[in-house]
């Protein structure tokens, strides 16, 4: 079947506009997370779903960032007013609860988003 | 929360065995311990995970020792597909405790 998708795979914007990254996990997945890696780093969590309950904001770096899933399903991640520092990949990953999963995590490809 | 620390990189030769060892002191009672591997522009992609003594799956085995304070990701007559980073992740599963990668490390694998 098909894998985690986002959109769009490379994004390039000025400085101060606003951007809007999706993420369309694998189909029954309750569990959805994203992450931002910057060039030669580690991934940072930035936030989680899971099911119906409230996201996990926790690792969102600032309040320009937001993201809400609609449906269970589709993933928005927005950023107000970016900044050079927002440059980096965003990576959008997936899992299932069912037992006896191990909650493995599928990632899709990124976006890079670059910050001009 | 769990915090693993892993050797930045490591070089290997092809056919070779590696063990990368990771080091989470503080592991709590409930937390798994999952690896990941990241080749360049890509999603990091699930290997392994484990909760003590030995996992072994078709690519890689993991062994915990009984304390569980650190573990070592073993992989088998390495190729050069496999140079990538390597995640070693601890944490409750299905909670943001899993949720932190750290630096990972860089394995190469020369011919």
């Amino acid at each position: 079947g098909a894998g985690v998708s986002q959109s769009p795979s490379n994004k390039v914007t000025e400085k101060g506009k606003d951007v809007e990254l999706r993420c369309d996990p694998i189909s029954g997945h309750t569990a959805l997370y994203w992450y931002r890696q910057s060039l030669g780093q580690g991934l940072e969590f930035l936030i989680y779903f899971q099911g119906n309950s409230a996201p996990d904001k926790s690792g969102l770096p600032s309040d320009r960032f937001s993201a809400e899933r609609t449906g269970g399903s589709v993933s928005t991640l927005t950023i107000q007013r970016t900044q050079q520092e927002d440059s980096a990949v965003y990576l959008c990953a997936s899992s299932s609860w069912d037992i006896p999963s191990s909650y493995e995590q599928y990632f899709g490809p990124g976006t890079r988003l670059t910050v001009t | 929360l769990a915090k693993t620390t892993q050797p930045i990189s490591m070089d290997s030769y092809e056919g070779q065995e590696v063990n990368i060892t990771c080091s989470h002191n503080n592991i709590a009672t409930n937390d798994y311990i999952t690896w990941y591997q990241q080749f360049p522009s890509q999603g990091p992609r699930f290997i392994i995970q484990g909760y003590k003594t030995k996992v072994t799956n078709e690519v890689a085995s993991l062994f915990i020792p009984a304390d569980r304070k650190s573990s070592t990701l073993s992989l088998p007559r390495v190729s050069l597909s496999d140079t990538a980073v390597y995640y070693c992740l601890v944490g409750l599963l299905g909670s943001a405790r899993q949720l932190t990668f750290g630096s990972g490390t860089q394995l190469t694998v020369l011919p």
